[in-house]
């Protein structure tokens, strides 16, 4: 009963590099979310896919940021030319039926920009 | 946007104590979860609870959409209650709470 899988857990990268973190959802949903949570602080929405669709990318940084939920395989969450701003845990959350249903969190990627 | 404040920020409690939380919302709402963060970062959804009330375990919920608000009720609280209660609602996408940071002792 594999539940959100996430990887990698921990990701370091130097200023200006890419990251790439990706999320398989749960069995049966199709509907991906990415959110940022800072030290001390709640989360913040960035994107909601379905497969090879994005529904909602209101909370993207409009800059460096991308994400992708192709046909086959995890979704993609991408970040050009990192920062040390962009230092946080990214959180990767599945649905069954969209916004109007339970959503199921994987344990987060661990994101520092040295 | 929808605007959501959990209440109190903070709480201390020995273990077997009762506690409830807050979370009031300032507009409509379709979707209203709760959420427990423990001290290792892991999400779980905790209810899923648009309106009236739900039960598992230890833990009820609460909500009185026409009023725009929830509660979480605890019982009997255990050290493993210990971690970060959000609450996050939508007419759309979900918003979070800053969140309730609950610690129980043994």
């Amino acid at each position: 009963n594999a539940g959100v899988m996430q990887n990698p857990r921990h990701l370091v990268r130097r200023r200006g590099q890419e990251a790439r973190l990706r999320c398989s959802p749960m069995k049966g949903h199709s509907h991906v979310y990415w959110y940022r949570q800072l030290p001390e602080e709640g989360l913040k929405f960035m994107v909601y896919l379905q497969k090879e669709n994005i529904i909602d990318e209101s909370g993207m940084p409009k800059e460096r940021f991308s994400a992708e939920f192709p046909k086959e395989g995890p979704s993609i969450l991408r970040i050009q030319q990192v920062v040390r701003g962009d230092s946080a845990a990214y959180f990767c959350a599945s649905s069954p039926l969209g916004n109007n249903s339970p959503l199921h969190f994987g344990n987060g990627t661990r994101l520092t920009v040295t | 946007g929808i605007q959501v404040e959990q209440s109190p920020p903070d709480l201390i409690l020995q273990e077997g104590a009762n506690s409830t939380l807050r979370c009031n919302f300032s507009d409509s709402v379709n979707n209203l979860q709760w959420f427990h963060q423990n001290p290792w970062g892991q999400l779980i959804n905790l209810f899923y609870i648009p309106s009236g009330t739900k039960q598992n375990g230890r833990l009820s919920a609460t909500t009185v959409a026409t009023e725009r608000y929830s509660l979480l009720y605890i019982s009997s609280s255990q050290t493993t209650d210990s971690g970060v209660y959000f609450c996050a609602v939508s007419y759309g996408k979900l918003t979070f709470g800053q969140g309730t940071i609950l610690t129980v002792h043994p």
